[in-house]
């Protein structure tokens, strides 16, 4: 089955450090989304990208769809306390009856 | 407001009892998922719904129990065969427009003891 390397697993930094975060895969997407969880909480949708090149920026967050369609990257830039989560990525294929495939997260702790 | 609702937000059970988790959605949305999450884990996909009164197994579908008698609901037993079923639950539901996001619910915790 489809499957996604999500790296780094964690990381610990400074407020005001920029993250970066990404995905691969041995399979091609359609679509890219990156969430954030918090403790306790479900995933809230961050970004959603649609178009292999595609790069899409909500606040201080920024992502690409890859050029290969089997890679995204997730940035954060003028990290602060509130950005501490678990960040997901998910790649979604038209021919996988509209299912997610999951990466493992990458656990963000800011030290402020 | 539109949005996906699961209860109780933790429940507890005894072991050897069924239990019924609770998901509801009025974002008209046709795919709703479930998905266990365990701690320090990603999501695995329990069962998943694409339209009423249809659905199939995720892959970890052995000592669940799902139904969908109407589009707003999917509700997901968690049997006393499933091995090990203390977890936190996720509920998912997608539309069916190009742009298809998947978006979830806050989730339950179950805890059996």
């Amino acid at each position: 089955g489809q499957q996604l390397n999500q790296s780094p697993q964690s990381m610990f930094i400074q407020e005001g450090e920029d993250v970066s975060m990404n995905c691969t895969s041995s399979s091609i997407f359609n679509t890219w989304l990156w969430y954030k969880q918090d403790p306790g909480e479900g995933p809230v949708l961050l970004i959603a990208l649609y178009k292999a090149g595609e790069l899409t920026s909500n606040g201080r967050l920024t992502a690409q769809f890859g050029i290969t369609r089997k890679d995204s990257f997730l940035n954060i830039s003028a990290s602060i306390p509130s950005d501490v989560g678990i960040y997901f990525c998910a790649g979604r294929s038209n021919t996988n009856a509209g299912k997610s495939t999951f990466g493992d997260g990458t656990t963000l702790t800011v030290k402020p | 407001d539109g949005g996906i609702t699961q209860s109780p937000k933790y429940l507890f059970r005894k072991e050897g009892q069924n239990v019924t988790l609770s998901c509801e959605q009025n974002l008209n949305h046709d795919a709703m998922y479930w998905y266990r999450q365990d701690p320090g884990q990603g999501l695995r996909l329990i069962y998943y719904s694409q339209i009423v009164n249809d659905f199939q197994k995720g892959d970890i579908a052995e000592g669940y129990s799902v139904s969908r008698e109407k589009k707003e609901s999917f509700p997901l037993t968690v049997t006393s065969a499933q091995k090990n079923p203390t977890a936190f639950y996720l509920c998912a539901s997608t539309g069916d427009s190009t742009y298809n996001e998947q978006f979830f619910g806050p989730g339950t915790r179950l805890t059996v003891l």
